[in-house]
């Protein structure tokens, strides 16, 4: 059965920390996501990345980083976190993208991140 | 640009009542359309898809058709359970929304929550 798992459900970090979210996929996907999501807006792209060490911006990047040192794990970093990075945090992974057939991307439970 | 629109929520729906959360999109390109749903406490999952005008992705008891003359990818339920209390996503995959790497990715809607009561 495929998984991706998210390192906690729930996390509670201060105004100005550094916060670490991991993500690890067990099903050899190249693809790997970093989403956040919102009441109202559903699910914006952070970060992607398509290979180790190989990530693309998304379309809200601004205050956060990732890494992918290995080809199962994509990790999430938030330099100094804001009360406005309060939100759920979605990873995915998917085996393939491009062309007219899009695959399908496999999501973890998130994780709730709360900024005090 | 590209974007997708759905229904706001919630929908609130009585055991075995017709389901249809509307889902409209805009788009370059010809897309690729799926719905999604999250289940409470849950991640994502792909409930269908299609890939085409006129094809209609069906699962669960799900369907939707994709309606290029109306821009609209439906979702419809004839009879709906309790476990069918969700929140559904309405996402569109463009070839034209390229990554450098030459690679495309998805755009959501907002989500539309259903509650289904005994």
């Amino acid at each position: 059965d495929v998984k991706v798992t998210q390192s906690s459900r729930y996390l509670v970090k201060r105004t100005g920390e550094k916060v670490f979210l991991e993500c690890v996929q067990d099903m050899d996907h190249e693809n790997m996501f970093w989403y956040r999501q919102d009441p109202g807006l559903g699910l914006r792209l952070i970060y992607f990345s398509y290979d180790v060490k190989m990530k693309e911006k998304g379309d809200i990047p601004e205050g956060y980083s990732v890494s992918r040192e290995k080809k199962e794990r994509f990790s999430l970093i938030l330099e100094s976190a804001s009360t406005n990075q309060t939100s759920m945090y979605l990873c995915a992974s998917s085996l393939v993208l491009g062309g007219p057939w899009m695959d399908e991307q496999y999501f973890g439970p998130g994780t709730r991140l709360t900024v005090t | 640009g590209n974007s997708v629109t759905q229904m706001e929520g919630p929908v609130t729906l009585s055991e075995e009542a017709f389901l249809t959360i509307n889902c409209t999109y805009t788009a370059t390109g010809y897309p690729s359309l799926f719905w999604y749903v999250q289940y409470p406490g849950e991640g994502l999952q792909l409930l269908l898809k299609a890939t085409k005008a006129d094809d209609k992705g069906s699962n669960k008891g799900f369907e939707a058709t994709y309606r290029k003359e109306t821009t609209s990818f439906h979702l419809e339920k004839g009879s709906v359970q309790v476990s069918d209390s969700a929140v559904y996503f309405c996402a569109l995959s463009d070839q034209t929304l390229m990554f450098s790497g030459g690679y495309n990715k998805l755009i959501f809607g907002a989500g539309t929550r259903l509650a289904v009561h005994p």
